[in-house]
């Protein structure tokens, strides 16, 4: 299975927050990060929290992480339709150069 | 932030052809460039780490044979897809890390949609 597991759907309604919860199961993580991607177009950095870190916040966006539980997540306060899109969580290894990625949370905005 | 500019967006190709896919740093130095796939409605799969001046590191299940990367400076790197197959249709994403920082973001390209017909 996956090493870093995401939901696959989340729908939320025009303004309210949106919460997108993402599990690792490597405790040598050193980075973890939030992507985005839009329908055929490349990953765009939202965010990034060093593990050492338990919250990051930039504008709309807040990251949560518990590295007791192995557990991030990305909120987008008001969100709006231009945030549908699909978002990956990954994280880099102590000691590695590569990144890995979860399955990815395909957000729908509803006006 | 930095830019990394891949090229083609898209292509489509016959079967049995070659096909070569650029992905440049813009305005840093990148010793090492990574591809992935990305089949419909799924995950990146990491293909394959391009070092600098050294041959490609593939990831289990990826044929170094078909799948021919050269990272011949610190600004670009090739992935040539050789004797195309319609399976070999997907989304390929390369992104590079900057020469001094290892452990922090990456910056991908936009990606090059390969249709193999």
């Amino acid at each position: 299975g996956e090493d870093v597991e995401q939901s696959l759907f989340l729908s939320v309604r025009e303004g309210d927050s949106s919460v997108i919860n993402c599990t690792y199961t490597d405790s040598s993580s050193t980075y973890l990060y939030w992507y985005k991607q839009e329908p055929g177009a490349g990953l765009q950095l939202l965010t990034y929290i060093f593990s050492n870190m338990d919250m990051k916040q930039d504008q709309r966006l807040t990251v949560l992480l518990n590295k007791k539980d192995k557990h991030l997540s990305l909120r987008i306060a008001d969100t709006q339709t231009g945030d549908s899109a699909i978002y990956f969580c990954a994280e880099t290894l102590l000691g590695n150069n590569d990144m890995r990625f979860g399955a990815g949370t395909r957000l729908t905005v509803k006006p | 932030g930095a830019v990394v500019s891949q090229h083609p967006s898209w292509v489509i190709c016959k079967s049995g052809t070659s096909v070569k896919i650029e992905c440049r740093s813009l305005d840093f130095q990148a010793t090492t460039m990574f591809w992935y796939r990305q089949f419909p409605k799924q995950s990146l799969m990491l293909m394959a780490t391009s070092n600098e001046g050294s041959k490609a590191t593939y990831e289990q299940g990826v044929e170094k044979d078909k799948f021919l990367i050269n990272h011949a400076s610190l600004t670009l790197s090739t992935l040539t897809v050789t004797s195309a197959h319609p399976e070999d249709s997907s989304f390929y994403i390369c992104s590079a890390r900057e020469a001094v920082r290892v452990n922090t973001e990456a910056f991908f390209g936009q990606g090059t949609r390969l249709t193999v017909v």
